[in-house]
């Protein structure tokens, strides 16, 4: 059981728009703690997709966008491509006793 | 650019110790914290445990018993050791380092680089 709770799976249309959640709890994104997000595509290491709640790191399309209010935290992508097809997985900081840094369960994309 | 670079022996028996080593190659090995991620096929990642470069460590409460994580900071390398492996600890294992961005004047933390991964396998 994750500390972070996502869905394990959504879908959508090319061009379409999607969003995936990530439900906290007092102890990380209700202490404060920043949401993070990470995209890893078949066979390969996650990447960073997300950090700091909203921030995109270079080369990261606009189409991909974060969000965090309270206990939650969303990732939206916009546009929606084949290439996005992926699992994607929220993280931050616990301060509870299941460990230090923790991450979602992951969310697979499927691109239909 | 970071890159980091790792390997360890990939088949193990149940009991056995499994070692990882991960070579960082450029940036500041001594501004950060490195890390071990775990993933079982087909499932999520799991956070193992980190080190900095004056070997000041935090592990994952359930696997503390087992782990030790050490570095050699000449060689910019850190090492992941975990004892008495069974087939739970059948994962790709990944090397990172945990970076940080500031949010309302607070660093907050996220894993800016990874290795591409090891996979181990634990097997009679």
């Amino acid at each position: 059981q994750s500390v972070l709770t996502q869905p394990p799976s959504v879908s959508g249309a090319p061009g379409q728009r999607v969003i995936i959640s990530c439900t906290g709890s007092s102890s990380n994104f209700g202490a404060g703690y920043s949401v993070h997000w990470y995209q890893q595509l078949p066979g390969t290491a996650p990447k960073v997709l997300i950090y700091g709640n909203t921030n995109r790191p270079s080369g990261v399309p606009d189409r991909f966008s974060g969000s965090k209010s309270d206990t939650s935290a969303s990732l939206a992508i916009t546009g929606l491509q084949a290439e996005d097809e992926a699992d994607y997985y929220c993280q931050s900081y616990d301060s509870s006793l299941s460990g230090l840094w923790v991450f979602g369960g992951g969310t697979k994309l499927t691109v239909l | 650019q970071v890159q980091l670079q790792q390997w360890g022996a990939g088949l193990l028996k149940p009991s056995e110790t499994l070692s990882l080593t991960c070579a960082v190659y450029g940036g500041s090995f001594s501004s950060y914290y490195w890390t071990w991620i775990r993933q079982p096929s087909g499932k999520g990642l799991e956070w193992i445990g980190e080190i900095n470069h004056s070997g000041s460590t935090n592990y994952n409460p359930s696997l503390k018993s087992r782990v030790t994580i050490s570095l050699d900071a000449s060689k910019t390398q850190f090492s992941l050791n975990l004892s008495s492996v069974t087939a739970a600890d059948t994962a790709v294992y990944y090397c990172a380092r945990r970076g940080f961005v500031l949010v309302r004047g607070v660093r907050q933390y996220y894993y800016d680089y990874w290795g591409l991964g090891t996979l181990v396998t634990v097997s009679s």
